[in-house]
């Protein structure tokens, strides 16, 4: 069982460019969601969704789009890359619970803006 | 929204001791505190987790105490080994928020 995968697990963006982080996972999970990493802020969630074709703000959605077509799938969309961006971005996805059962981390994706 | 506060940030304590990390939230509604550890270098995984209508849980040498008048939950480890050294983060949400809100962490040392 694979879990939660992301890719890529380390990437390097001029300010400016745009791309997409991805992620799936396998466990049929209704619930998924994309958090930050940043030194001393703990994990500060960005944006997420409770199903497919449903998705909503977290604590920090500015500059990031995300959507939901598919349950398995909830890809993160860098629009126009900002210093302020650089930082460690984990996927997680859950089952149904409003977010009240077990977290499944993805292995992180460290995203440097130069 | 939900805030949650975490104390301390560092907590360097000898083998064989014990280490208390304590958490704060101001959502009233909130209902469910989980605990993650996160490894150097690894992703955050779940060790503990309690619900509101619980005061206590334990799970061998790691415990949960909650007390919802004062909205503050603690994560007691006991007889602490090297391979406890982790950042600890404490979480909490409500049904209504739908959401999971983290503190900042505590990065725990465990020296010998």
């Amino acid at each position: 069982n694979a879990g939660v995968t992301q890719t890529p697990k380390f990437q390097v963006l001029k300010t400016g460019q745009s791309m997409t982080l991805q992620c799936a996972q396998d466990m049929n999970h209704e619930y998924m969601s994309w958090y930050r990493q940043d030194p001393g802020m703990g994990l500060r969630l960005i944006h997420y969704s409770v199903g497919a074709g449903i998705t909503d703000q977290g604590e920090v959605p500015n500059g990031y789009n995300v959507s939901r077509s598919t349950t398995e799938d909830f890809p993160l969309r860098l629009l126009s890359a900002a210093p302020s961006q650089t930082s460690v971005y984990f996927c997680a996805s859950s089952l149904p619970g409003q977010g009240q059962t077990e977290a499944f981390f993805g292995q992180g994706t460290r995203l440097t803006v130069v | 929204g939900e805030n949650v506060e975490q104390h301390p940030s560092t907590l360097s304590v000898q083998e064989g001791d014990s280490a208390v990390i304590k958490c704060t939230y101001s959502d009233s509604a909130s209902n469910y505190f989980p605990w993650y550890k996160q490894e150097l270098g690894k992703r955050p995984q779940l060790i503990i987790d309690i619900r509101s209508n619980v005061g206590e849980k334990k799970d061998q040498r790691i415990a949960v105490t909650l007390n919802k008048t004062a909205k503050h939950f603690s994560l007691h480890i006991t007889e602490t080994q090297p391979e406890d050294s982790a950042v600890y983060f404490c979480a909490a949400s409500s049904r209504t928020a739908s959401k999971l809100t983290f503190g900042t962490g505590t990065r725990l040392q465990v020296t010998l």
